[in-house]
């Protein structure tokens, strides 16, 4: 069975930093590019970053760009988000995904909620 | 960044009617659209890839088109479990989604 299972979200004020961890399992980790997506309550999807099997290629939304790293430890089957410099509009429940590349392999962690504030 | 523009933004029906529901790209994403379905406190369900093919598991009612800049997704005949919102995503240039089709029963 294939599980994604975030950490690490809670309560942070403006500016500062947090590192969100995804752990995965029941698939080949390293054969799949991952994806962050998050979710401000009672709002739309908003994708955030992704991440290559071999990271070798990643990219980010311009909301994040240059704020937020997202990595990757094949070894540890773990996915990782480090959020800097965060914001009051970063207030959302972030996903961990395996999103569809044209092929039905589509999986989403239940969300971790990431809350900033003062 | 390609931005979806999806419409209506709220559709309002009845169980047994036919659904509609509109997606379309700012540039051309070729046929790398998908169609998820999201339920309060759940995470979001692919139900179409790759502008027409049925997820594993998802009714034959739903049924996606379109290729280029503009997709559609039909639900034939609603159930009460399809009301929901629905989100479209293109995976031609990295990532992005719509803003969302919320589906509320009339």
């Amino acid at each position: 069975e294939v599980q994604l299972v975030e950490s690490g979200g809670g309560l942070v004020q403006p500016g500062r930093s947090l590192r969100l961890s995804c752990a995965v399992s029941g698939f080949t980790f390293d054969n799949y590019a991952m994806q962050w997506v998050r979710q401000a309550p009672g709002k739309g999807l908003e994708w955030v970053s992704s991440i290559s099997w071999n990271s070798g290629s990643i990219g980010y939304a311009d909301s994040v760009k240059g704020r937020f790293t997202v990595s990757r430890d094949n070894a540890r089957n773990s996915l990782y988000l480090q959020m800097s410099s965060l914001r009051a509009e970063d207030t959302a429940f972030y996903y961990c995904a395996i999103l569809n590349s044209g092929y039905d392999f589509d999986y989403w962690g239940q969300g971790t909620l990431v809350t900033v504030s003062s | 960044e390609i931005v979806l523009t999806q419409s209506p933004a709220t559709l309002s029906l009845s169980p047994g009617e036919r659904a509609t529901l509109s997606c379309r790209a700012s540039q051309s994403v070729s046929n790398q659209l998908a169609w998820y379905q999201q339920k309060p406190g759940q995470a979001p369900r692919l139900l179409i890839y790759d502008a027409s093919n049925r997820a594993t598991g998802i009714p034959a009612r739903f049924s996606g088109s379109g290729s280029g800049t503009d997709f559609t997704l039909t639900i034939s005949s609603l159930e009460p479990e399809d009301f929901a919102v629905y989100y479209c995503h293109q995976r031609r240039n990295w990532r992005t989604f719509g803003q969302g089709t919320k589906l509320e029963s009339k």
